[in-house]
């Protein structure tokens, strides 16, 4: 069974910068488009990115077009989240995925964006 | 961008009763449209994708069906690990969408 783990996560101030990390071990990550979902405390999931299997196609939703930055390194089986000018509304924990037809999740890690 | 309206927001029930979901989308979907279930201080898991096909290991009680705009997740007869919180996700258009979500909690 696959297992992601991510890491990076912790407390900023707004403005600042943040990079997540997501190792995948049990399967091989350049097979899959892969995901980055959060969810702000006590709320619903919301999409934010995805890359495809080779790093072709990127596409980000618009609260953070422009200042994330999704990529991967498949000869490391290696996905991460390059977050930029970090506002507190980006305070979430952040999930990376193999969404549907797949069920790949990593356990979370929290990002908080705060002054 | 398609939004995903889920109803209701909160679906008391007791065990063993059905249990019906309901995601509808601004625009048509096709049958690119998924279930997951979520438990406290989980990752959400996949139950259902493309609308009616269960995910690997999903037990028989959980279906899904619709098309186009109008979908629902059914569980025919709940068990108490049920109870939880459940997302619909669109992949037919980018950015993919989420609804905002039923809690589904015992009665």
């Amino acid at each position: 069974q696959g297992q992601l783990v991510e890491s990076g996560g912790g407390v900023v101030q707004p403005g600042e910068s943040l990079r997540l990390s997501c190792a995948a071990s049990g399967f091989t990550l350049r097979n899959y488009g892969m995901h980055w979902v959060r969810q702000a405390p006590g709320k619903g999931l919301e999409w934010v990115a995805f890359i495809r299997s080779d790093g072709s196609d990127k596409y980000y939703a618009d609260s953070v077009k422009g200042r994330f930055t999704i990529s991967r390194d498949n000869s490391k089986n290696t996905l991460s989240l390059q977050m930029n000018s970090l506002r507190p509304e980006d305070t979430a924990v952040y999930y990376c995925a193999g969404l549907a037809p797949y069920n790949y999740w990593g356990q979370g890690s929290l990002v908080t964006v705060s002054s | 961008e398609i939004v995903l309206t889920q109803s209701p927001a909160t679906l008391s029930l007791s065990p063993g009763e059905r249990a019906t979901l309901s995601c509808r989308a601004s625009q048509s979907v096709s049958s690119y449209l998924a279930w997951y279930q979520q438990k406290p201080g989980q990752a959400p898991s996949l139950l259902i994708y493309d609308a009616s096909n269960r995910a690997t290991g999903i037990p028989a009680r959980f279906s899904g069906s619709g098309s186009g705009t109008d979908f629902t997740l059914t569980i025919s007869s709940l068990e108490p690990e049920d109870f939880a919180v459940y997302f619909c996700q669109q992949r037919s258009n980018w950015p993919h969408s989420f609804g905002q979500g039923t809690k589904l909690e015992i009665k």
